[in-house]
């Protein structure tokens, strides 16, 4: 079983905002990072740090968090953000990567 | 260009052996810590092994600790994953991805005892598949 645990599925309306959470201890003592995975494609990072975006994702994807929860808000989603998102830090060892079950994002 | 290149995967009988590369470009290979995270069929992603830069360091999910082994060639830009006694639960994409050492937060000269880890490059992936 996972360490990091997501909502198995979420929706929202185009143009609207969600946000997509993930909870752990670990979260306590690591930012989540967050990746963005479509049918047929490899992870593409989004998200880092205290809220950081690589270049090339755009200012709609968010991170934050909270206590042992981090969250992926996207503000205004998109039909391309409808994808798999699977939050991930080190584990409670620090030596072990660890991913959360992952998240289907469903844009209506 | 960044890039990283899987190769080696394919099919193979429960308890057969198989060796996974993975081809770096466009960085300096050596300066990175380096994970292999997998995906069953259907399935979220899971880590499965890391190494440090040196190789000095490995880490194993443990379902698979004692039957595979992470090692790299610096010198070869390549990371390699050595798997032995294979069963069908191994059958999975493969991915190869640039690991970011966890580094402590800092802001205004002053740092936090709180981390940020991730996997910044990704490969496309090598799909593995245990069968008889």
């Amino acid at each position: 079983s996972s360490e990091l645990t997501q909502d198995p599925a979420v929706s929202v309306a185009l143009g609207q905002t969600v946000r997509i959470t993930c909870q752990g201890d670990s979260l306590r003592s690591y930012y989540a990072s967050w990746y963005q995975q479509k049918p047929g494609q490899a992870p593409v990072l989004v998200i880092y740090g205290k809220n950081n975006r690589p270049s090339g994702i755009p200012d709609r994807f968010s991170g934050s968090s909270s206590g042992n929860t981090a969250s992926l808000t996207i503000t205004g989603a998109q039909a391309e953000d409808e994808a798999d998102y699977y939050c991930n830090s080190r584990d409670s060892s620090g030596n072990h990567a660890v991913f959360g079950g992952g998240t289907q994002l469903t844009v209506l | 260009e960044v890039q990283l290149v899987e190769s080696g995967g394919g099919l193979v009988q429960p308890g057969g052996s198989l060796r996974l590369s993975c081809a770096a470009s466009g960085f300096t290979f050596s300066s990175y810590w380096m994970s292999w995270v997998r995906q069953a069929p259907g399935k979220g992603l899971e880590w499965v092994a890391n190494i440090k830069q040196d190789g000095s360091e490995k880490y194993y999910v443990d379902s698979v600790k004692g039957r595979f082994t992470i090692s790299r060639d610096n010198a070869k830009n390549s990371l390699y994953l050595q798997m032995n006694s294979l069963r069908a639960e191994d059958t999975a994409v493969y991915y190869c991805a640039r690991d970011r050492e966890p580094s402590p937060y800092c802001t205004n000269g002053v740092c936090y005892d709180y981390y940020y880890y991730y996997m910044d490059v990704w490969g496309k992936g090598t799909t593995v598949t245990v069968s008889s």
